[in-house]
């Protein structure tokens, strides 16, 4: 069975400093693993996506994530937060062929002046 | 990419009533998803939405309570009946992107509010 793990329901950074958004996940088989933003009052968006690829993959807004195997993570980060990024979070993993979401529970990230 | 619009963005509804929410995909596409977002809580599946055959439900969700339409190969509602105050979440629609790296699409969401 897969499921997502989220540390940390709310995270709060100083805007310009590192943003760091974990997710741990199991998976019986190698998994299909995204990131997605909530703005308020927004549907959710994708952020980035690991497909077997390359185990660093860049999203959009200047974030990236690190598949690592060994540790089942697939940490969120940018460098330099900015106000625009407060937002909700969700990791999640796909199984290909099974048309199923296992979502994380979300960080809810706070960026403050 | 997909882009899904929902009608109702969001609503205030009453106690025992029913409410259909609405969903438009600017492309034609098999699956269809439905998901309910409670407050401060993830993302739950509700059904899968094929054209042409019946939605298939997740445990814990039943027709009765949820049914859903899909006309077509670009459209699809969900009705949430009967609805009570734990009822109250936001309802997204969703689609899977071409290809089978399981990106999804989402609609903006419907705000429901249960008095």
């Amino acid at each position: 069975a897969q499921s997502v793990t989220q540390l940390g329901s709310h995270v709060s950074v100083s805007e310009g400093a590192l943003v760091l958004l974990r997710c741990n996940y199991s998976s019986s088989v190698p998994p299909y693993l995204f990131w997605y933003v909530q703005y308020p009052n927004q549907g959710l968006q994708l952020l980035l996506k690991y497909t077997s690829a390359a185990t660093l993959v860049k999203g959009i807004n200047g974030f990236e994530a690190e598949f690592k195997k060994s540790e089942t993570s697939f940490h969120l980060t940018k460098p330099s937060a900015h106000m625009s990024d407060a937002a909700e979070y969700f990791c999640a993993v796909y199984t290909s062929g099974t048309y199923k979401y296992i979502f994380g529970t979300g960080t809810r990230l706070k960026v403050l002046a | 990419s997909a882009v899904i619009s929902q009608k109702p963005s969001r609503d205030i509804c009453q106690r025992g009533t029913s409410l259909t929410i609405q969903c438009q995909v600017d492309s034609q596409v098999t699956m269809m998803f439905w998901y309910r977002q409670q407050p401060g809580q993830s993302l739950t599946l509700i059904a899968t939405a094929n054209q042409g055959s019946e939605a298939t439900y997740e445990s814990g969700f039943v027709i009765d309570k949820f049914p859903i339409s899909r006309p077509n190969l670009t459209f699809s509602t969900l009705t949430v009946s009967n609805m009570s105050p734990e009822d109250s979440s936001i309802y997204l629609c969703s689609v899977l992107g071409q290809g089978n790296t399981g990106e999804l699409f989402f609609g903006e969401g419907s705000r429901l509010t249960v008095l």
